[in-house]
């Protein structure tokens, strides 16, 4: 079973204020990085695959990089909405399995 | 296109009992997994399969079967339920793998095992 860390496990901040949160992997045998955001009562949404080292995705506020030799990926939420109010879910795929793991997930909550 | 659709929303069952968990989708992928929720842990793969007629067991496929005879339909069957099986159950499809492909999940069904 593979160690898929996300920290911090909540985060309160307020409208308008930028935050990211870190999704930690093992640095050897990398496949794939997966993103998602699930709000509640919903289910959980894609947002970014990463594959390569170095790669930066973007959607909108929300931007993820990824750091393979090192075992982490960030996800940074630029002026946070309160529809950013999400749990977001990281997934590590190795090229041992090809399954992915997830992560616990970061609970952000965005105050108005 | 409905996407990925699980059936039930909501089940209650007792120890011992049998049921299965329906889920289909409409997108033609290839694809298809299940996993569980429990409160503190990630999702966790239970069984996967990579096209009609082919399954393989995830991290957690004790006390659970599958089958994949279309490709749209993947249903999860729990052969004797025990209150460690109460969780929330997600369906999900991906068009290019469980590791590369973005995956689309169903709704969820929430099972109580008593």
């Amino acid at each position: 079973i593979l160690n898929v860390e996300q920290s911090p496990q909540s985060l309160h901040v307020q409208e308008g204020d930028s935050t990211n949160f870190t999704c930690s992997f093992p640095s050897s045998n990398f496949y794939a990085l997966h993103w998602y955001r699930w709000e509640t009562a919903k289910s959980p949404e894609a947002l970014f695959v990463m594959t390569l080292n170095g790669d930066e995705k973007k959607k909108g506020r929300i931007s993820a990089t990824l750091n393979t030799k090192e075992g982490y990926s960030y996800l940074y939420i630029k002026g946070s909405q309160p529809e950013d109010s999400a749990t977001y879910l990281c997934a590590f795929a190795s090229g041992g399995s090809y399954i992915p793991t997830f992560g616990r997930g970061t609970s952000l909550i965005v105050h108005p | 296109n409905a996407g990925v659709t699980q059936t039930p929303k909501f089940q209650v069952l007792k120890t011992g009992q049998s049921m299965t968990l329906q889920c289909a989708q409409d997108m033609n992928h290839e694809y298809m997994s299940w996993y569980r929720q429990d409160p503190g842990m990630g999702l966790r793969l239970i069984h996967y399969s990579v096209g009609a007629g082919i399954t393989d067991q995830g991290e957690v496929p004790n006390g659970y079967n599958v089958s994949r005879s279309t490709t749209e339909d993947f249903p999860l069957r729990l052969l004797s339920a025990a209150p460690s099986q109460t969780s929330v159950y997600f369906c999900a499809s991906s068009y290019e793998g469980l590791a590369m492909g973005e995956q689309y999940f169903g709704p969820g069904t929430r099972l109580t095992v008593t």
